[in-house]
């Protein structure tokens, strides 16, 4: 158990819907990173906070938004979904904001849009 | 840009043997750490191992060691005594430091370890 924590597990929704996954890192930790994982793409980095403000932006979609809190969580925001937006989605922590910092990974949120 | 790559898509191995995945990179940094994830069926990203690349020596993690070659910028993992546990999808992975002061990790293709009994 690495300590970082996401919810829900599992999210099945219709093309058109809007969801919001949820991630709260691990205790003491400042930075949240969320990844995309899915079978054509391989694992693709989506956003990284540190300490509530954006950090990092990777190729990620105008219909996807997110916030780190100030008690540290964070939501990852998927609008208008989209078939293609199927996926596994990684929430992970670390203490620090830099390259240096070690990453330590949730369990995932799968997302089935039907 | 730093690019990651496996290129083993799949491997086997017998229970108990060793085994070595392979990884390379490229960065025009000169200090930074290198990462081995490992993603069994349950899809969980689980830390195998990590290397700082100003340390000489190689990392070690019970049965889980790298061969770090800087200067071919090579990030191979051996896996010694292999169990059936070790079965899973093995991602190589590089922390990129941006200019925004945040980092994004870049991830190889993976290789998919089967070990048999």
């Amino acid at each position: 158990d690495s300590g970082v924590t996401q919810t829900p597990k599992h999210l099945i929704t219709a093309t058109g819907q809007r969801v919001t996954l949820r991630c709260s890192p691990r205790s003491g930790d400042l930075s949240v990173y969320w990844y995309q994982q899915s079978l054509d793409q391989g694992l693709q980095f989506l956003i990284h906070y540190y300490n509530g403000e954006e950090r990092a932006k990777g190729n990620i979609l105008e219909r996807f938004s997110a916030q780190q809190f100030p008690d540290l969580h964070s939501e990852l925001n998927l609008s208008s979904l989209e078939l293609g937006d199927s996926a596994l989605y990684f929430c992970a922590s670390s203490v620090g904001r830099t390259s240096k910092d070690t990453q330590y990974f949730g369990p995932g949120t799968r997302l089935t849009v039907l | 840009a730093q690019t990651v790559t496996q290129s083993q898509p799949e491997m086997s191995v017998q229970e108990a043997e060793t085994v070595t995945l392979s990884c390379t990179y490229d960065t025009s940094e000169s200090d930074y750490y290198l990462f081995w994830y490992k993603q069994p069926p349950s899809r969980q990203m689980i830390l195998v191992i990590r290397q700082e690349a100003y340390k000489q020596q190689n990392a070690t993690e019970n049965r889980f060691s790298v061969n770090f070659q800087k200067a071919a910028k090579s990030f191979s993992l051996k896996i010694s005594d292999s169990q059936l546990g070790d079965a899973a999808m093995y991602f190589c992975a590089y922390p990129a430091p941006l200019e925004t002061s945040g980092s994004r990790l870049t991830f190889g293709e993976g290789t998919q370890l089967t070990v048999n009994p």
